[in-house]
Formats: structure tokens, sequence, C-alpha cells
């Protein structure tokens, strides 16, 4: 059955350091998402994918946030410089276009910034 | 403002009973409502919900959508342990980008042998 795929699992940081988080989507699903969920709330929206192009980067922290998805494929959210409050689980997920109700979620990297 | 509100936010039950988990929102242009259960990662799909008074069912758990009233429940009857896990409720509307998924914080149920 295919599965988003994320990687790391689990990372941990020392603030100020820059991280990176890589997601490889189910093949075939133009949209691809990345969630925060912190700890005992619900996850929120990063930013959103179609194909390469952003179409919803509004909660997403600019200053320190970055994401790309060159060939609108694989995509990788980095963060620099990392500080404690970004401790979380970022999620990936996708989707085929038009259906964005069926939205497929990785298995998530922990992030630990120390 | 679109928000999501859930309750209880924890739950502690026995094996074999039936709980209800509440799902209140404001939304200014609905589109679903959807319902997901998240064990130690990530969230994996249960119900989608766009219709007032038509149940879903899959198994032990149901769900049911009232647009008059802004508000879901998530059924489940004969609780097992295996359905112990973080059940999050989320909206999606219409508007600003397709997909956003408008997450309530969750319940954390427990169900004890």
């Amino acid at each position: 059955e295919a599965e988003v795929a994320q990687s790391p699992r689990y990372k941990i940081t020392e603030k100020s350091q820059a991280v990176a988080f890589w997601c490889d989507p189910i093949s075939g699903h133009a949209t691809l998402y990345w969630y925060r969920q912190i700890l005992g709330q619900g996850p929120e929206l990063l930013v959103q994918f179609q194909d390469e192009s952003v179409v919803d980067d509004s909660q997403l922290p600019k200053d320190r946030f970055s994401a790309e998805r060159l060939k609108g494929v694989d995509s990788t959210l980095k963060i620099q410089p990392a500080e404690l409050g970004d401790s979380a689980m970022y999620l990936c997920a996708s989707s085929f276009r038009d259906r964005e109700h069926e939205q497929y979620f990785g298995p998530g990297t922990r992030l630990t910034v120390t | 403002e679109d928000k999501v509100v859930q309750s209880p936010l924890s739950l502690v039950v026995h094996e074999g009973d039936t709980v209800t988990l509440n799902c209140s929102y404001e939304v200014t242009n609905f589109r679903s409502l959807l319902w997901y259960k998240q064990e130690k990662k990530a969230p994996t799909f249960l119900f989608m919900l766009t219709s007032s008074g038509i149940e879903k069912k899959s198994g032990r758990l149901s769900s049911i959508l009232d647009k008059k009233e802004l508000f879901s429940i998530l059924n489940i009857t004969a609780t097992q342990t295996g359905d112990s896990a973080v059940y999050l409720c989320a909206l999606m509307n219409y508007g600003g980008s397709q997909g956003n998924l408008i997450f309530g914080k969750g319940t954390k149920l427990s169900v004890k042998p």
C-alpha cells in the first residue's frame, strides 16, 4: 500500500541550528501539505503545494521557515535558526488534485530543540 | 474566524463502554467536516461528513453532522483497548486555499481493560 514517507523520524537539535525535513508523497498526488502539531494540539497547516507551486503559506513563519518542492514531487521543509518553540511533530500529507478531503499523512518528524 | 472545538479533551472508559465525542465549529463557508484517529503517529482518516442527518458508519464507529446546530458527534460502541487514541475533528471550508484543514485540539480516549 502506498504511503507518505518522511525522514528523519526524530530530530534533536540545539537552538540556533538549522534543521531540514524531507517528505515523499504518494505517487500521483499533486497536492502536498506540511503541518505542525504541538503537543496537545491539533495539526496546523504551514504550507500547501500544488505541484511545484505554493498555494498557501500564510501560516508559515517566513523569517525562519522555508519550504520547497522543486520538481513537484518530494519536498523539503527547513528551519533556520531553530528556536525552542519549534519543538513539535512536523507532519507531511498528500492528496490527489481536487480531492483535498482525502489527505494521507506520513508518520511525521518529531523535532526537539534544546 | 473559523474554528473547531472538541469535547471532552480527555476521556477514560472501560472496555465495552459506549462513548460519544463532540465537535462544534464555527465556519464562514462550510465544505466538509472530517474525523481522524491519531495513535502514536500520523492521523488516519475515519469519516468525511458534508450533509446533515446522514450517519456514516464503519464497524463500531459512527458519526453524524448537524449543520444547523454546527456540531458533529463520533460514537464508538463496545470500545476496545485498541480504540485508545486521540480523535481529531477537522473542518474544511471553501475560500482561501482549497484543502486547508482546520483541526480541533482532539479528544484523548483511553480504554482500560
